[in-house]
C-alpha cells in the first residue's frame, strides 16, 4: 500500500514536444506529491509538487495534473529541450505525522534535438 | 543560501577502512536525513534527524554510523564496507515541521573495492 508506481521507465521525446510521466499511488492517506528532477551525477531536486485539493498545478513548463479518483497524478512538461533530459521521480508522502518520502522508480527522460 | 553541500565527491575505499562523509547545510533546516541511491534506482532512505537526534533509522547495517554534530552539520561514519555499499549517497535536508520538502546534495560517489 505505500508503493507508488511510475511510468514509463524511458521517454525519447523530440525537442519541442511534451513529456508525460505518470504515477499511481494505493495509499489514499497520500497527501503531498513531490517530483524531483535528476541530472547525472546530481543530486534530485525538488521540481514541482502538489496538494490533492486541486487538480492542477502549473510553474511556467511544468505542469501537475491531479486525479484523486483514480489516484494517478502525472508530469508533464511542455516544449520539452534537450536540457530537460534527466531522471525525474514522482514521490508521495504524508503532510501530518512523521512521514517520508516514498518514491516512484523513475523515468529516465531523453528529449533528442 | 539553499544549498546542502557533501564532501567528498567521490571516495575509493577498501573493505577494511574507515571512512566519514559529510554533508552541510545553512537554510537552517532541523531535519536531516542521509539516502543511498544505486544505480538507475530511486533514492532509499537510511536515516533521519530531527533537531540533532536520531528519529528513523530504516534497518541500515551497524557499519553505517551516522552522526549530527550540529544542527549544520551530519556525518555518516563507515566502517568495514562491503562491495555491495557501493551507491551513491546523498544528504538532504529540510524544515523539521516540513519533512516533505527536503533539499538534497550532489551526493558523495562511494566505490567499495
Amino acid at each position: 500500500q505505500q508503493q507508488v508506481k511510475q511510468s514509463p521507465q524511458s521517454l525519447i521525446v523530440q525537442k519541442g514536444g511534451i513529456s508525460i510521466i505518470n504515477c499511481a499511488y494505493e495509499n489514499t492517506a497520500f497527501d503531498y506529491f513531490p517530483w524531483y528532477q535528476q541530472f547525472p551525477g546530481k543530486g534530485p531536486a525538488l521540481l514541482i509538487a502538489i496538494r490533492p485539493d486541486v487538480s492542477e498545478k502549473k510553474e511556467g513548463r511544468f505542469t501537475i495534473s491531479f486525479n484523486k479518483s483514480a489516484k494517478q497524478f502525472s508530469l508533464h512538461i511542455m516544449d520539452s529541450q534537450p536540457g530537460d533530459s534527466a531522471t525525474y521521480f514522482c514521490a508521495a508522502t504524508i503532510i501530518s505525522g512523521y512521514s517520508t518520502l516514498t518514491f516512484g522508480k523513475g523515468t529516465m527522460l531523453l528529449v533528442s534535438p | 543560501d539553499t544549498e546542502v553541500t557533501q564532501t567528498p565527491k567521490h571516495l575509493v575505499m577498501g573493505m577494511t577502512n574507515k571512512k566519514s562523509l559529510k554533508c552541510e547545510q545553512h537554510m537552517g533546516h532541523r531535519a536531516m536525513y542521509w539516502y543511498k541511491q544505486k544505480a538507475k534506482k530511486p533514492p532509499e532512505l537510511m536515516f533521519v534527524y530531527s533537531y540533532e537526534k536520531l528519529s528513523i533509522n530504516e534497518s541500515v547495517p551497524s557499519r553505517f554510523s551516522p552522526e549530527c554534530p550540529n544542527s549544520s552539520l551530519l556525518n555518516l561514519h563507515l566502517h568495514a564496507l562491503q562491495p555491495e555499499d557501493s551507491a551513491l549517497y546523498l544528504c538532504a535536508s529540510s524544515q523539521a515541521d516540513r519533512l516533505y520538502e527536503q533539499y538534497f546534495g550532489p551526493g558523495t560517489r562511494l566505490t567499495v573495492t
